[in-house]
């Protein structure tokens, strides 16, 4: 089992849609969690960290789930400039390192 | 202003090459990454520095090897360049080590290896 997981897709949808993406982590001890946006041929870059609490930033919501081990990003009133892949990552305890999921990709249409 | 910065962009070397990817940060952090983007876009990590000591060798060949001269710069040096090298490899860099907080990635390097 991959230690974080997420739908790949596409995720093809209309602008104005929301849309929404679910990750997986296996590993319980894991202690941070982000959201990161890549654009082709780009670097990875921070959408929003997520918060036991959730958290909210514009259009974008991010939830965490401890107990059934899943993050989710939530995309309101999409735009063709949120097309990208999102990174789900999750920071083990005692891991030093950054995990990342394979990305899933949104595709904004117009 | 980049925070992180690698050099090259873009490497076209062949079989068997020696060849180097130079990382710098500016942002006072104290810990530093390499990572692998293969052709299906999975990122994965190679190596973590923490003030200079290396903390992580996650399984990789020992022909890459990593060299942090001082916590702002992290250089990655690959002998016998084989045809699987080629990807992404992308430096990072944190504020502190364990992920508490976000990382910063550098445009990364494209590598081709024909």
């Amino acid at each position: 089992r991959k230690e974080v997981e997420q739908d790949p897709g596409p995720f093809n949808v209309p602008e104005g849609a929301t849309v929404a993406f679910n990750c997986t982590y296996s590993n319980s001890a894991s202690q941070s969690f982000f959201w990161y946006r890549q654009d082709c041929r780009k670097e990875p870059k921070l959408l929003m960290s997520v918060y036991s609490s959730g958290n909210e930033d514009g259009r974008f919501t991010a939830q965490l789930n401890r107990a059934s081990q899943y993050i989710s990003l939530l995309i309101r009133d999409s735009k063709l400039s949120d097309s990208a892949t999102y990174l789900c990552v999750v920071a083990p305890s005692g891991t030093y390192k950054y995990i990342f999921g394979t990305g899933t990709r949104l595709k904004v249409l117009a | 202003d980049t925070a992180v910065s690698q050099t090259p962009k873009y490497l076209v070397t062949q079989m068997g090459n020696d060849k180097s990817i130079k990382c710098e940060q500016n942002l006072g952090h104290d810990t530093m990454y390499w990572y692998k983007q293969d052709s299906k876009k999975f990122l994965k990590i190679m190596f973590s520095y923490n003030n200079k000591e290396l903390i992580i060798n996650e399984t990789v060949p020992n022909r890459f090897s990593p060299k942090s001269p001082d916590k702002a710069h992290l250089n990655l040096h690959i002998n016998s360049l084989e045809l699987g090298d080629s990807a992404v490899y992308f430096c990072a860099s944190s504020h502190t080590l364990g992920g508490n907080t976000e990382a910063f990635f550098g445009q990364g390097t494209r590598l081709t290896v024909v």
